[in-house]
Formats: structure tokens, C-alpha cells, sequence
């Protein structure tokens, strides 16, 4: 069965002060890892795809990058409104499943100004 | 594109009634998923549609719930007879497979249900 878990629960940072969110993931045959952004009562919203060992992508102030084991968001010089919760997912084979995606529990990050 | 809409947003119902939550995709997505995410967890798979078919259904959707997607369009998901652990944010997801062979879920605002 996939697993997915993140690290740390929570985090709390000043605005400009770069860091990291992990996602360390368990999967049979890798088919996508997904980033979501998820503000309070809405629905996830789309980040990026990571679908190889290696593979990263950017958007403004953020760099997802991808290996065997774990993903890494990298926030850089973030801004209060970067605050959110950070959903990790991912998408495998296992038990010829490979539609739906195995979420972890999220990172929510509080940017301070 | 106008993304995928839930309504209702928020649902309030006493125990034991029944209830039922409609999802419109993202138009041109043939795949719709329903989550239930509660508080303080990630969203967790109940059902998959690929157009009108239900391919799968996950342990967590006991015999209470039903979903139905007639003609491949809006889907529904009704809960009989709710119980207070049905109390959750309910969201749909659309998807389409595109020439690469990739699919990326794009997820409604969600349906908060409270079962009082």
C-alpha cells in the first residue's frame, strides 16, 4: 500500500527566511508525485507534478525536486501570504490501482511578516 | 476554463437523514474522483469515475454512500442515513489523460458536511 508522509507538521517562518518541506513516500511503480497548496476551507490547488529521480520544477518562489525515497519543496524568501497547508501525494500501481492519489497529512507553514 | 464546481458548499443535517452533494468537473475531463478529507488530514480516496463507469471503490465507502455519474457529465455522491463520523470536507477532483499519457486531478473549493 503507498505511503506518504511529511515532515515537519508544522513550521513557522519570517518573511524572507527560505526553507524546506520533506515528503518521504513508500510506492510501487511511481506514476507521479503531486504538490497541492490547500488554504483553510478550500480545496487543494495544483502545484506541481514530479514523475522521475532527479526531475524538479519552479514556480515564483517555489522548487519542488524529486528522488528515489523523498520530495523536497524549497520556499525561497517566502511571503506572508505563502501561508497555507502544503499537501504531498503521490500516484502508484499499487493494488492495480492507479488512479487515485495517497495523500500525506501536510505541512502547514506560517510566514510572519 | 471555469474549474471544477461542488454545491453545495456547506451542508448541516441532523443524524440520520439523508444527504447528497452534487460535483461539475472541469468540462472535456472524462475522470472524476471523490475525496473525504478531515480535519487536520490529507484528502482520502472514496470512488473514481472514467466518463458514466464507476471503476473503483475505496473500503472507506461503506454501504450508505452512493455516487453516480449519468452520462459522464456532473456526478452525485448521497450519504443515507448520516452519522456523526460522516462529518468531513467532501471534494471532487476532474482529470483528463492527456497525449503524454499524464494526468494531473484539479480539485473542487469541497462540500462541508456537519452531522449533528
Amino acid at each position: 500500500e503507498d505511503q506518504v508522509t511529511q515532515s515537519p507538521e508544522a513550521l513557522r517562518l519570517q518573511e524572507g527566511e527560505s526553507s524546506s518541506l520533506n515528503c518521504s513516500y513508500t510506492v510501487s511503480g511511481l506514476r507521479g508525485l503531486f504538490w497541492y497548496r490547500q488554504d483553510p476551507g478550500k480545496g487543494p490547488e495544483f502545484l506541481f507534478t514530479l514523475y522521475s529521480a532527479g526531475e524538479e520544477k519552479e514556480k515564483e518562489r517555489l522548487k519542488a525536486t524529486l528522488t528515489k525515497k523523498e520530495s523536497f519543496l524549497h520556499i525561497t524568501a517566502p511571503k506572508p501570504e505563502d501561508s497555507a497547508t502544503y499537501l504531498c501525494a503521490v500516484r502508484g500501481l499499487s493494488g492495480g490501482s492507479n488512479y487515485k492519489l495517497t495523500f500525506g497529512k501536510g505541512t502547514l507553514l506560517t510566514v510572519n511578516p | 476554463d471555469t474549474g471544477v464546481s461542488q454545491d453545495p458548499r456547506h451542508k448541516i443535517t441532523k443524524r440520520g437523514q439523508n444527504v447528497t452533494f452534487r460535483c461539475d468537473p472541469i468540462s472535456e475531463h472524462n475522470r472524476l474522483y471523490w475525496y473525504r478529507q478531515t480535519l487536520g488530514q490529507g484528502p482520502e480516496f472514496l470512488t473514481y469515475f472514467q466518463n458514466e463507469a464507476q471503476l473503483e471503490k475505496s473500503r472507506l465507502l461503506s454501504d450508505r454512500f452512493s455516487a453516480e455519474r449519468p452520462k459522464g457529465s456532473f456526478s452525485t455522491l448521497e450519504i443515507q442515513r448520516t452519522e456523526q463520523g460522516d462529518s468531513a470536507m467532501y471534494l471532487c477532483a476532474s482529470s483528463r489523460i492527456t497525449l503524454a499519457g499524464l494526468e494531473t486531478q484539479y480539485f473542487g473549493p469541497g462540500t462541508r458536511l456537519l452531522v449533528l
